[in-house]
């Protein structure tokens, strides 16, 4: 079944200590983001990759890191999380001609102390 | 930043009522698609319009980009309690920049 999936699903966690979101699609996709979902402030883009190695800046960047090591993956890192993460994580994939197209993951639900 | 302005936030209808969710911008943009998101999922695409004045028809749901391809409208007809959800629509970039940019959403309700 072509999916996105991301884990965990659910996580508490304390300022400060790092942590990561895993992604991981099974559609050969070369583009994948991130964005994150606040009520009534829609989804806003973390990062984005058109590819392995390539990747850039969306809206929000600031206090995330990412990386693109292999075609399926692309982690989400919160190096230092505070609680102002706290929040709805999405990613998503697509074909590179139709990145506007996109395939999301199930979301993960950050709640930061 | 490219921003795209959705209205109304919320709306909830009656089954068998017609609605129109509209989505703004002064912005210019290549494409636009329309998601529909369930509570506990992401979000599933719906529709791309890519010329300025298209209409597409998906069922009861009907899809127009505006002529300038800065607005986009969201037409149901005959709602039904199926059709509950987050609608939200975004803007794909006309730069270089592969961004998608979302709307802040509508939350439909359809009562029986």
């Amino acid at each position: 079944e072509a999916q996105v999936t991301q884990n965990p699903r659910y996580l508490i966690t304390v300022t400060g200590k790092k942590l990561t979101v895993t992604c991981s699609q099974n559609m050969n996709h070369e583009y994948m983001s991130w964005y994150r979902q606040d009520p009534g402030l829609g989804l806003r883009q973390i990062y984005y990759s058109m590819n392995v190695e390539v990747t850039d800046k969306g809206d929000v960047p600031e206090g995330y890191k990412v990386s693109r090591k292999e075609k399926r993956n692309f982690p989400l890192i919160l190096e230092s999380p505070s609680p102002n993460q706290t929040s709805l994580y999405f990613c998503a994939s697509s074909p590179w001609d139709t990145y506007y197209e996109q395939y999301f993951g199930p979301g993960t639900r950050l709640t930061v102390t | 930043t490219q921003l795209l302005e959705q209205s109304p936030q919320f709306l909830s209808i009656q089954e068998g009522e017609n609605l129109t969710v509209y989505c703004n911008s002064s912005s210019v943009f290549s494409s636009l698609q329309w998601y529909r998101q369930e509570p506990g999922e992401g979000p599933v695409l719906l529709v791309t319009v890519v010329t300025g004045g298209e209409v597409k028809k998906l069922k009861r749901l009907t899809f127009q980009f505006g002529d300038a391809r800065k607005d986009s409208s969201l037409h149901i007809t005959a709602a039904q309690p199926g059709d509950t959800g987050l609608y939200l629509c975004a803007g794909a970039s006309s730069g270089s920049a592969r961004q998608l940019t979302f709307g802040s959403g509508t939350q439909l309700t359809v009562l029986p």
